[in-house]
C-alpha cells in the first residue's frame, strides 16, 4: 500500500520561527511536491523536486524553501513564518516519467497555525 | 488569472441520485484533467482522470466527460453514495509545458444525503 507521511498533522508556531514541514515517501517515486490549500483557492503548488538536490518554484515560492537530500524525504521550510502562511499544507509523489499523465499521492496534510 | 474553475462550491444530491460536478478550463494547452477526492483531515486521492484524445472515461460509477470545444468536463456519479461527500477537484495538465505541474481548481463540496 503506497504510503505517504507527513511529520506532523497540526503545527502551532509564532511569527518569526523557522519551520521545518517533513514529508517521506516509501514508494520510491523520484517526483515529490509541496502544495497548500486554502479556503476558496483550491490546492497551489508551492515547490517541485524530481530529484534528489534537485528542485523547482511551483506558483508560490515566495517565502518557502525545500530540500532534498534523500530520496524518499521532501521537506518544507518557512524562513521566517508570517500568519499569512497559516495553511494546510499537502505533500505528494508520483513515479518518474511524463509527469502530466501520473497519479500523485498525496499525504494525509500539516495544518500549520501561525500566530 | 484562474485556469481551472469549478464554478460551484456545494452540491447536495440524494443516496442513489446522480452525482454531476463540473469544472470549466480556459488553457487550451491542457491535454490532461484528473479528478480527486478529498476527505476533511485527509489528503486529496486519485479518483480518475482523462486525456484530451478522449471524450469519455469510465471507472465502475464514476464517468469522466470530456468537451474540448467548450473547455469543459464533468464527473457523473451513479448512483451517488453517502460515502461520496467530500470535496472534488478537478486538475488539468499541459504534457508539452510546465509538464511536472498539476493546475487545481477550487473544489466543490458533494453532500450526498442518505
Amino acid at each position: 500500500d503506497v504510503k505517504v507521511t507527513q511529520s506532523s498533522r497540526y503545527l502551532v508556531k509564532r511569527t518569526g520561527e523557522k519551520v521545518f514541514l517533513e514529508c517521506v515517501q516509501d514508494m520510491d517515486h523520484e517526483n515529490m511536491f509541496w502544495y497548500r490549500q486554502d479556503p476558496g483557492l483550491g490546492l497551489r503548488l508551492i515547490y517541485f523536486s524530481y530529484d534528489v538536490k534537485m528542485k523547482e518554484k511551483g506558483d508560490i515560492p515566495e517565502g518557502y524553501s525545500v530540500s532534498r537530500e534523500k530520496k524518499e524525504r521532501f521537506s518544507l521550510i518557512l524562513e521566517s513564518a508570517s500568519t499569512n502562511q497559516t495553511s494546510m499544507y499537502l505533500c505528494a509523489s508520483s513515479p518518474w516519467g511524463l509527469i502530466a499523465y501520473n497519479e500523485q499521492f498525496f499525504g494525509p496534510g500539516t495544518r500549520l497555525t501561525v500566530l | 488569472d484562474q485556469q481551472v474553475k469549478q464554478n460551484s462550491p456545494s452540491l447536495s444530491v440524494q443516496e442513489g441520485r446522480i452525482s454531476i460536478l463540473n469544472c470549466d478550463y480556459t488553457n487550451s494547452m491542457f491535454d490532461y484533467f484528473l479528478w480527486y477526492k478529498k476527505y476533511p483531515a485527509e489528503g486529496p486521492t486519485f479518483l480518475i482522470s482523462i486525456s484530451s484524445i478522449k471524450d469519455k472515461n469510465e471507472d465502475g460509477r464514476f464517468t469522466v466527460f470530456l468537451n474540448k470545444s467548450a473547455k469543459h468536463l464533468s464527473l457523473h456519479i451513479v448512483p451517488s453514495q453517502p460515502g461520496d461527500s467530500a470535496v472534488y477537484f478537478c486538475a488539468a495538465s499541459d504534457s508539452g509545458g510546465s509538464n511536472y505541474k498539476l493546475t487545481f481548481g477550487k473544489g466543490t463540496l458533494l453532500t450526498v444525503n442518505p
